[in-house]
């Protein structure tokens, strides 16, 4: 059972340039999110899903676009890379919401840097 | 607005002792609160989730206890090994499927 699998683990962007970050899960689980962790910000909310074919923005969602076209997979588009989004980029899903009795899986992160 | 915090921002102790490590948050009216452990270039593992409406919740070596009328929680690690090196974080829930999560706590276990 893999869990939460995230690609790539790293990568370098030049300012401007665009990629997916890709995110699949095994669990069969309905609600994915995306969430960036930088020092001293901690872990913030970007986007998040509650089924396929159903999103909506978090806490810092500006430069960021998702979409949910299966149950397994959540990818993240940055569409035009800036400085400001070098962070490392964290995946979690989980079975029900955030309010119930269901812990959050997460997947091993992708450090991503910008120049 | 709900905040999360944890003090202190890094621990180093001597292999075999027993710890406490604290979370506090300003709103007490939360669903549940959720621990978690981040290894080095890893991602958050969940420990133990405590819903509202319990006061503890054990693992093995680990214990949680939550107090929501005074906005705390504990996460008890017993006989400590140098395997439990690592950062551990603590959540609560807020609005729709966000975790506000604390800046964590780097443990050190040394041998």
């Amino acid at each position: 059972n893999a869990g939460v699998t995230q690609t790539p683990k790293f990568q370098v962007l030049k300012t401007g340039q665009s990629m997916t970050l890709q995110c699949a899960q095994d669990m069969n689980h309905e609600y994915m999110s995306w969430y960036r962790q930088d020092p001293g910000m901690g872990l913030r909310l970007i986007h998040y899903s509650v089924g396929a074919g159903i999103t909506d923005q978090g806490e810092v969602p500006n430069g960021y676009n998702v979409s949910r076209s299966t149950t397994e997979d959540f990818p993240l588009r940055l569409l035009s890379a800036a400085p400001s989004q070098t962070s490392v980029y964290f995946c979690a899903s989980s079975s029900d919401w955030t309010g119930s009795n269901q812990p959050q899986h997460f997947g091993d992160g992708t450090r991503l840097s910008i120049l | 607005k709900q905040e999360v915090t944890q003090i202190p921002a890094a621990l180093s102790v001597p292999e075999g002792e027993n710890l406490v490590l604290n979370c506090s948050f300003t709103d007490s009216a939360i669903y549940n609160l959720q621990w978690f452990r981040q290894d080095p270039g890893k991602g958050l593992t969940s420990l133990l989730l405590i819903q509202s409406s319990q006061r503890e919740q054990t693992s093995g070596r680990l214990n949680a206890s939550l107090d929501k009328s005074s906005g705390r929680s504990t996460l008890y690690i017993a006989a400590s090994q140098p395997g439990d090196s690592a950062t551990y974080l603590c959540a609560v829930p807020r609005g729709a499927q966000k975790l506000v999560f604390g800046q964590g706590t780097r443990l050190t276990i040394n041998p």
